[in-house]
């Protein structure tokens, strides 16, 4: 079964840094891409960005680029994002989803990860 | 960036209610195109891909269509586990970009 199961759930101060973690299982995870999601409480699904596993390369939404980091460990299936200074603006459920290029609807979704940031 | 405009943003309907959503792109997006169900703190779900391709195991009276910049999301007979929100989604080119959701209600 093809799965992305996340980390747990986190909370935090303002300005305190941040990894959360998607773990890959039941497919070769350096062939599709993994993007990250934002929902914030009681609203929509926005795309942030996405890496490809087997080389690393990203690319964000411009609404991300410069506040969050991605990334991935191919040797251990999982990727990654990140955050250097939490803002209780990023409070927030955020997803992992699969993809593959040329193929680029998610599918599956892992479980989400709720990021509370506050004082 | 292309900016996808969902509509409505929420529809009240009954068991059995056939019903229609509708997604606008502000450009192109030659059928890249998905649909998500979303039911209350779970994750979202893949119901169609490439505006009218039913992913396994969801049921057939889900049905998409559409081209150029207008898709629509159909539910034939609508049943008690349908109700949800439901997000569109395109892929044609980075950012990729989320309809603001419809939250379908029992009427």
């Amino acid at each position: 079964e093809v799965q992305l199961v996340q980390s747990g759930a986190e909370v935090k101060k303002p300005g305190e840094s941040l990894r959360i973690s998607c773990k890959g299982s039941g497919y070769s995870f350096t062939s599709y891409w993994i993007s990250w999601v934002r929902q914030m409480p009681g609203k929509g699904l926005e795309w942030m960005g996405r890496i490809d596993p087997s080389d690393s390369y990203t690319n964000y939404s411009p609404s991300f680029q410069g506040h969050v980091s991605i990334s991935a460990d191919k040797s251990i299936s999982t990727a990654y994002l990140q955050w250097s200074s939490l803002k209780a603006s990023d409070t927030a459920m955020y997803y992992c989803a699969r993809h593959q290029a040329g193929y680029n609807w998610f599918d599956p979704w892992g479980q989400g990860t709720l990021v509370t940031v506050s004082s | 960036d292309i900016q996808m405009t969902q509509s409505p943003s929420s529809l009240s309907a009954s068991v059995g209610d056939r019903v229609t959503i509708t997604c606008r792109a502000s450009q192109g997006i030659s059928n890249s195109l998905a649909w998500y169900q979303q039911k209350p703190g779970k994750a979202p779900k893949l119901l169609l891909y490439a505006a009218s391709r039913l992913e396994s195991g969801v049921p057939s009276r889900f049905s998409g269509s559409g081209s150029g910049t207008d898709y629509t999301l159909t539910i034939s007979s609508l049943q008690p586990e349908d109700f949800a929100t439901y997000y569109c989604q395109h892929y044609y080119s980075t950012p990729y970009t989320f309809g603001q959701g419809t939250k379908l209600e029992i009427k």
